[in-house]
Formats: structure tokens, C-alpha cells, sequence
């Protein structure tokens, strides 16, 4: 079974700093990793994705993710927040045919001007 | 391109009504999911159709909920009749095909009392 564990529920940071959100994933193959973005009232959005490619994933503003298998860990990292990033974010894991995403339990990201 | 469209947005009902929610998926996606979103979680998989064919629904309880997704295209998911642990978020989700990414639409909030 996969799974993944987002250790954080929240996150605040104040604008223009870094961003660290931090996931552990469990899976007993090769796995396929995704960071969503939920915007209020608008649907979950692909920031990037891991599929045994590259390590290290960028993704669209200006967010990025590094595969580590040794650690089992999928962190979330940007090197500056803005206001706009504001959301909750959730990580997931699939098999590589992407038939399930097994979604974590979400983080919120709160940034102060 | 327009997104994956869902209605109603909200849905306020007392338990042991009935509820049907509408999901219009991206043209020519060929599959459609349904996911479930309790407060404070990550969505859950309910159902997942390649065209027509509910190809995976082992996590659709169904005792009370039902899917059809007639000629390949929109969907419904009805739930007959509600419980009050039914509240939650209700999201669609389509895909070109299996192994692509899944689009999100922005979700039907649905409230029991």
C-alpha cells in the first residue's frame, strides 16, 4: 500500500521568505510523487511531479521538489513566498500507471506581509 | 480551453434526502474520476470511469451512492439517502487517459442536517 504523511498541518511564513513543506512518502515500488495546490473555491492544481526522471522537479511558480529515496522524503521548497501562494497544499503518490492518487492530509501554507 | 465544470457549487439538505451532483469533464477526456474530500483531509477516490466503464469503484459505498457516466461524457453522482456523514466536498476530476494528469474541477460542497 502507498502512502504518504505531510508533517505539517501549517506553515506560516512572512513574504519574500523561503518555503518548506514537508512530505514522507511510503510506496513498495518505484513511485510516482505530485504536489497539489487548493486555492478557496477553485479546483486542485498540478504544481509538479516526479516520475523517476530527474530528482530534482521544478514546477510552475517557481516551486520545486527533490526525490530523495534514501530519506523516503518528497519535500516542497520555494525561495521566496509571495502573498499569492497562500493555500493548502497536498502531496500524493501513485504507481507509475497513475490509476490511484493516494493524497495526504494537506498543508496549509499562510503568508504575512 | 474550459475546465472541468461542476454543479451545483453548494447543496444544503437534510438527512435522508436525496442529492445528485453534475460533472462536465474537459472534451475529449476519456476518464472521468470521483473523489471525496472530508474537512481537513485529502481527497479520497470514490470512482474512476474509462468511457462509460466504472472501472474501479471499490471505495463507492453502495448501499446509498450510484454513478453513471452515459455516452462517455458527463457524469452524475447521486447519493440516496444522505447521511449526515456525507458532508464534504465532492470533487471531479478527467484525464486524457489514465497515465495523464488529472484536472480538478472546483468541487460541490455538499452540507447534511
Amino acid at each position: 500500500a502507498q502512502s504518504v504523511t505531510q508533517l505539517d498541518s501549517h506553515v506560516s511564513v512572512s513574504e519574500g521568505t523561503p518555503v518548506l513543506l514537508r512530505c514522507n512518502y511510503s510506496s513498495s515500488y518505484s513511485p510516482s510523487l505530485f504536489w497539489y495546490v487548493q486555492h478557496p473555491n477553485k479546483g486542485l492544481q498540478l504544481l509538479l511531479k516526479y516520475t523517476s526522471a530527474a530528482t530534482l522537479v521544478k514546477g510552475i511558480n517557481g516551486f520545486e521538489a527533490e526525490f530523495k529515496k534514501s530519506e523516503t522524503s518528497f519535500h516542497l521548497t520555494k525561495p521566496s513566498a509571495h502573498m499569492s501562494d497562500a493555500a493548502e497544499y497536498f502531496c500524493v503518490v501513485s504507481n507509475t500507471g497513475f490509476q490511484k492518487l493516494v493524497f495526504g492530509t494537506g498543508t496549509r501554507l499562510l503568508v504575512s506581509p | 480551453e474550459a475546465g472541468v465544470v461542476q454543479s451545483p457549487r453548494y447543496k444544503i439538505i437534510e438527512k435522508k434526502q436525496p442529492v445528485a451532483f453534475w460533472c462536465n469533464p474537459i472534451s475529449g477526456h476519456n476518464t472521468l474520476y470521483w473523489y471525496r474530500q472530508n474537512l481537513g483531509q485529502g481527497p479520497e477516490l470514490l470512482i474512476r470511469y474509462e468511457n462509460e466503464e466504472a472501472v474501479d469503484d471499490s471505495q463507492l459505498p453502495k448501499d446509498r451512492f450510484s454513478a453513471e457516466r452515459l455516452k462517455g461524457v458527463d457524469s452524475t453522482l447521486k447519493i440516496q439517502p444522505a447521511e449526515l456523514g456525507d458532508s464534504a466536498v465532492y470533487l471531479c476530476a478527467s484525464s486524457l487517459e489514465v497515465v495523464h494528469e488529472q484536472y480538478f474541477g472546483p468541487g460541490t460542497r455538499l452540507t447534511v442536517t
